[in-house]
């Protein structure tokens, strides 16, 4: 079975310094991986995703993630955080055949001024 | 184009009743996926309709049913409800072929049971 593992609940940050948000996964073949990010009271927004080609995904708000293959990782980063990205972000990886999203359990960030 | 709309925003029901959610998919999309999200639990899948056929299904009991419309259209149906049912139900859009990637969701209907 596919699956997603968020190693932290909570990764907290001051804001201009750059932050790391980890994934990995675990999946049979090559891996169809996104992130997305939750506002309180608000659904799910994509960031990113990796089908495949490069290995530096960049994203929305600045957003990117590095995909690894041989460590399966796929960790959100932004050289330079602000307040306002302070939320709960999800990684998922796409059952291949289907439109199921696996989801990790989730990292709060918080970016503090 | 509108986002993903679902309708009620906010629903509160007891124990034993049923449940009917709605959820309209961005104009074009024929794909619908529904996802409960619970502190406990996370965010897991429940079901994907696709042309008004239902083309996945996961680990839910059979008091969770769904069913599309012509217009892809979606709803979501808890019968029985329990306490344990309360939580976040998002639904999810895409135009459903093998490589459309992205899924937009919708805001979310909050079901709190009592």
């Amino acid at each position: 079975a596919q699956s997603v593992a968020q190693p932290e609940d909570q990764v907290n940050v001051a804001e201009g310094n750059p932050l790391t948000v980890k994934c990995t996964y675990s999946v049979s073949g090559n891996p169809y991986l996104f992130w997305y990010v939750q506002y309180p009271n608000r659904g799910l927004q994509f960031l990113l995703k990796y089908i495949t080609g490069d290995n530096l995904v960049k994203g929305s708000y600045g957003f990117e993630a590095e995909f690894n293959k041989s460590q399966t990782s796929f960790h959100l980063k932004k050289p330079s955080a602000l307040v306002s990205d302070s939320a709960l972000y999800f990684c998922a990886v796409r059952d291949r055949s289907f439109q199921k999203l696996v989801f990790g359990t989730g990292t709060r960030l918080l970016v503090s001024p | 184009k509108a986002g993903v709309t679902q309708t009620p925003r906010y629903l509160i029901k007891t124990r034993g009743q049923q449940v009917t959610l709605s959820c309209s998919p961005i104009s074009g999309h024929r794909s619908v996926s529904w996802y409960q999200q619970t502190p406990g639990q996370g965010l897991q899948f429940l079901f994907e309709y696709f042309s008004e056929t239902q083309r996945n299904k996961g680990n839910f009991p059979g008091r969770f049913s769904g069913r599309q419309f012509s217009n892809s259209r979606s709803e979501m149906n808890v019968s029985t409800l329990e306490l344990g049912d309360s939580a976040l139900y998002l639904c999810a859009s895409s135009d459903g072929t093998w490589a459309s990637y992205e899924q937009y969701f919708g805001p979310g209907t909050r079901l709190t049971v009592t």
